[in-house]
């Protein structure tokens, strides 16, 4: 079982469309939870950053962490073409562990 | 200001050339990191660096030297490199190891 995993996707979804992506992980140690965005042929930008089971938000973007079911997830509300990217979870306890990526496309 | 900034946007190297990757923030970080991202995977740690020394290498080959001059500076030099070696370098960097960590845009490599 990999440490980190994500949602394969890809995903497609209309312009205006609540999106959820998630994450499981296996290892407790994990205590901090980020969700990037990547554009193809760029780097990965910080979207959320949680430490605590609960909920973040940030304008139309919501990051959920339930740290008792070992289980993460980014909402985006009224999604809109520029969302399309790679979406990355990630986490830190004893060593930094991206997810493989889920690959979101938000049709007009 | 949350910018990293890396430099040349894009290389093309020979197998037996020597060149390097820079890469450089001005937020007051103190730990920075090198990642190699093939296409559609998610990215791969290299090395960390914290309060500018080596505190994580990930096995990575010995063709891969890192180095940080200083706080806000950090290079990849790279040498004899291999065809399959030909990928995305992401440099990232966060206020201490294990923070959340922003990324600059990557130097693509190609290597022929």
């Amino acid at each position: 079982q990999k440490e980190v995993e994500q949602d394969p996707g890809p995903l497609s979804v209309p312009e205006g469309a609540i999106v959820s992506l998630n994450c499981t992980y296996s290892n407790s140690a994990f205590q901090y939870f980020m969700w990037y965005r990547q554009y193809s042929r760029k780097g990965p930008e910080l979207l959320m950053y949680t430490y605590s089971s609960g909920n973040k938000e940030d304008g139309r973007f919501t990051a959920q962490v339930d740290k008792s079911s070992k289980y993460i997830s980014l909402f985006i509300r009224d999604s809109q073409p520029s969302d399309s990217a790679t979406y990355l979870c990630a986490m830190y306890g004893q060593n930094f562990v991206f997810g493989p990526g889920t690959r979101l496309s938000v049709l007009p | 200001d949350t910018e990293v900034t890396q430099t040349p946007k894009h290389l093309v190297m020979g197998m037996t050339n020597k060149k390097s990757l820079k890469c450089e923030q001005h937020m007051g970080h103190r730990a920075m990191y090198w990642y190699k991202q093939k296409a559609k995977k998610p990215p791969e740690l290299m090395f960390v660096y914290s309060y500018e020394k080596l505190s994580i290498n990930e096995s990575v080959p010995s063709r891969f030297s890192p180095e940080c001059p200083n706080s806000s500076l950090l290079n990849l030099h790279l040498h004899a490199l291999q065809p399959e070696d030909s990928a995305l370098y992401l440099c990232a960097s966060s206020q201490a190891a294990g923070e959340e960590q922003y990324f600059g845009p990557g130097t693509r490599l190609t290597v022929t």
